[in-house]
């Protein structure tokens, strides 16, 4: 399967704790998204890159979360201190950025992530 | 502040008719759009996009309308089929580089046979 794969599919954490969560995209996409999605809502952006440059953050992405993604291959986001807001599905997106072209975006199946 | 609506949280529709889903956007700025199906325990699907120069973009059984002097999209899927059931999101870019979306809330879309 070539499609974006994201690890784990599932977490179960107490509050306090750090999490990292890992994606990797589709092979030749240069881009990555991070979203959050939560119960009865569309998923949220969080931040992107292209290739292992972090180009913009959303407001939502408080200082407990940081991404990254060496190489401009594989992606992790980490939360510390989580807290019981955290608790939601993070979605991982990759699109191959073509010069004056939007991109479509191919997301994962998401991490669920449940703090106690 | 939601700045893209989806006003019908379901939608139910008999197999083989037609099945009409909705969104409205605040953001002027927003230039292309997207609709995106989801199973459950699945990532969103995409299904088909429209850009703001354009007022109807079709493929297959699937047809989005853009109406922006109303900042009004639908989706046409036609005929509906038991295999559509899903939830459905409605995504927006502003595009200029970022093509971040914004999506709206979504619709759960039941066919039944």
């Amino acid at each position: 399967d070539t499609g974006v794969s994201q690890d784990p599919r599932h977490k179960i954490t107490k509050r306090g704790q750090n999490v990292t969560f890992r994606c990797d995209p589709i092979s030749e996409h240069n881009r990555l998204y991070w979203y959050r999605q939560t119960l009865g809502q569309g998923p949220e952006f969080l931040t992107y890159f292209q290739n292992e440059a972090q180009l913009e953050k959303s407001r939502l992405l408080s200082d407990r979360f940081s991404a990254e993604r060496p190489k401009g291959s594989f992606s992790t986001l980490e939360i510390q201190r989580t807290e019981q807001g955290d608790s939601a599905m993070y979605l991982c997106a990759s699109s191959l950025r073509a010069s004056g072209e939007v991109d479509e975006q191919f997301f994962g199946p998401g991490t669920r992530l449940t703090v106690l | 502040d939601q700045q893209v609506k989806q006003n019908s949280p379901s939608l139910s529709v008999q197999e083989g008719r037609i099945s009409i889903l909705n969104c409205d956007y605040t953001n002027s700025m927003f230039d292309y759009f997207l609709w995106y199906k989801k199973y459950p325990a699945e990532g969103p699907t995409f299904l088909i996009s429209i850009s703001s120069i354009k007022d109807k973009n079709e493929d297959g059984r699937f047809t989005v309308f853009l109406n922006k002097s109303a900042k009004h999209l639908s989706l046409h899927i036609v005929p509906s089929q038991p295999g559509d059931s899903a939830v459905y999101f409605c995504a927006a870019s502003e595009g200029g580089g970022s093509e971040k979306l914004v999506f709206g809330k979504g619709t759960k879309l039941t066919v039944n046979p």
